[in-house]
This record gives structure tokens, C-alpha cells and sequence, in this order.
């Protein structure tokens, strides 16, 4: 089951900003650390945004993470065509005792 | 550096089991935990479960349980994961993944692809 809800897909033109939104539940988004994933086609997921809104070496400030509640959000400014990818959230459900990933969301740069 | 390196592409028959293998280096081994992720054809990541490298222990998700076992050899900085009875559904890419304590996944490995067909 899929207890974090994400759009199945946003788009824009190239340097627009782009926000994709991450819905969750006091179990889960609520009372634990968001993270982001950002997975090119045909690669492994590499992580974008930890602690809901800290970017590790190397990622762009483009990148951006912010959370509010149950609900995290990550953006994209300056959007390039190297940013089409599949993006996921994820985060610990303490409820279920698991790990939580979102339903992924894919962004095209028109 | 950090890299996580896992074994290659398996192919089994239903009902068969398959072990898929995550080499660490760059670090040291116990001190992070590794958890496995999964991604069928074309749908989302899915969590399958998580070893503490210290100690051993174990927690799997409920949808896998009795048919799931990860461990791990220190000696050799790896960690396994084991997948039994297979079916057609459980074709997808396998990922071992670094935890961080803050719960976040840094460094992942390549991928194994693990098609079960008749």
C-alpha cells in the first residue's frame, strides 16, 4: 500500500520552476524526516534533499525542500532537461514500522 | 569513496529462490545500516527491508515476511538478500541502500535485475 501521495506528473519550460508535493499522515510525514529521490531513466535513485530540507555535496541549489504538517514539498528552479527524471519521497512510517516511498512523480521539461 | 557494488542479473524459474549479494567499501561496514528497495517494470520504489550491519537484526515489510532473509558477512563487508517461493511479480530491479540514522538513504547500489519466468 502507498501511504504517501505524489502527482503522477508535473511539467515545464526550461528555466521554470517546477514544485512537486509529497502527502502524508502524522505516522509518517508528520513526526519523521522527509528525503527526495531523484531517479534518471535507466539509473538508480540518488538522493536530492535529507532532513526535509538539506541538500548533500554536490547537489545544486536549484534543489529545494521545504514541509509543512503532513506534507513536504520538494522544488525545482532554473528547470533543465538533465531534471527530467522520476522524482520520489520517502520517509519512516512509525505506524506500519516501515520504510514509505511516494507514488513517484515524473518531470517533463516542454 | 563510498560504493556499493551488487552481484548481476539473475534468472529464475517460479517457485526458486534467488540471493542477491551488496559489497561496501569506502567505509566502515557495521556502522551504517543497509536496507533493500525494489522497483518492478515501469512502477514505484518499494521497500523490502533493512539489516543492522552491527548486530545482525532484521526487519522486514509485512509483504515479504517468510520469504525474505537479509544478512551479512562482516568479514567480507557485504550484505545478502535472499527471496524465496518466487513469482512472476517479484521481477524487478533490486537496490541495497546506506541508511543514515536520520532516515535517509545516501549511497545506492547499481541495481540487480532478478526476472523470474517459466
Amino acid at each position: 500500500q502507498s501511504v504517501l501521495t505524489q502527482p503522477p506528473s508535473v511539467s515545464a519550460a526550461p528555466r521554470q520552476k517546477v514544485t512537486i508535493s509529497c502527502s502524508g499522515s502524522s505516522y509518517n510525514i508528520g513526526n519523521n524526516f522527509v528525503s527526495w529521490y531523484q531517479q534518471l531513466p535507466g539509473s538508480a535513485p540518488k538522493l536530492l534533499i535529507y532532513d526535509n530540507n538539506k541538500r548533500p555535496s554536490g547537489i545544486p541549489d536549484r534543489f529545494s525542500g521545504s514541509m509543512s504538517g503532513t506534507s513536504a514539498t520538494l522544488g525545482i528552479t532554473g528547470l533543465q532537461t538533465g531534471d527530467e527524471a522520476e522524482y520520489y519521497c520517502g520517509t519512516w512510517d512509525s505506524s506500519l514500522s516501515t520504510w514509505v516511498f511516494g507514488t513517484g512523480t515524473k518531470v517533463t521539461v516542454l | 569513496q563510498v560504493q556499493l557494488v551488487q552481484s548481476g542479473a539473475e534468472m529464475q524459474k517460479p517457485g526458486a529462490s534467488v540471493k542477491v549479494s551488496c559489497e561496501a567499501s569506502g567505509y566502515t561496514f557495521t556502522t551504517y545500516a543497509m536496507h533493500w528497495v525494489r522497483q518492478a517494470p515501469g512502477q514505484r520504489l518499494e521497500w523490502v527491508g533493512w539489516i543492522n550491519t552491527g548486530n545482525g537484526n532484521t526487519i522486514y515489510s509485512q509483504k515479504f515476511q517468510g520469504r525474505v532473509t537479509i544478512t551479512r558477512d562482516t568479514s567480507a563487508s557485504t550484505v545478502y538478500m535472499e527471496l524465496s517461493s518466487l513469482r512472476s511479480e517479484d521481477t524487478a530491479i533490486y537496490y541495497c541502500a546506506r541508511f543514515r540514522t536520520s532516515y535517509y538513504f545516501d549511497f545506492w547500489g547499481q541495481g540487480t535485475l532478478v526476472t523470474v519466468s517459466s
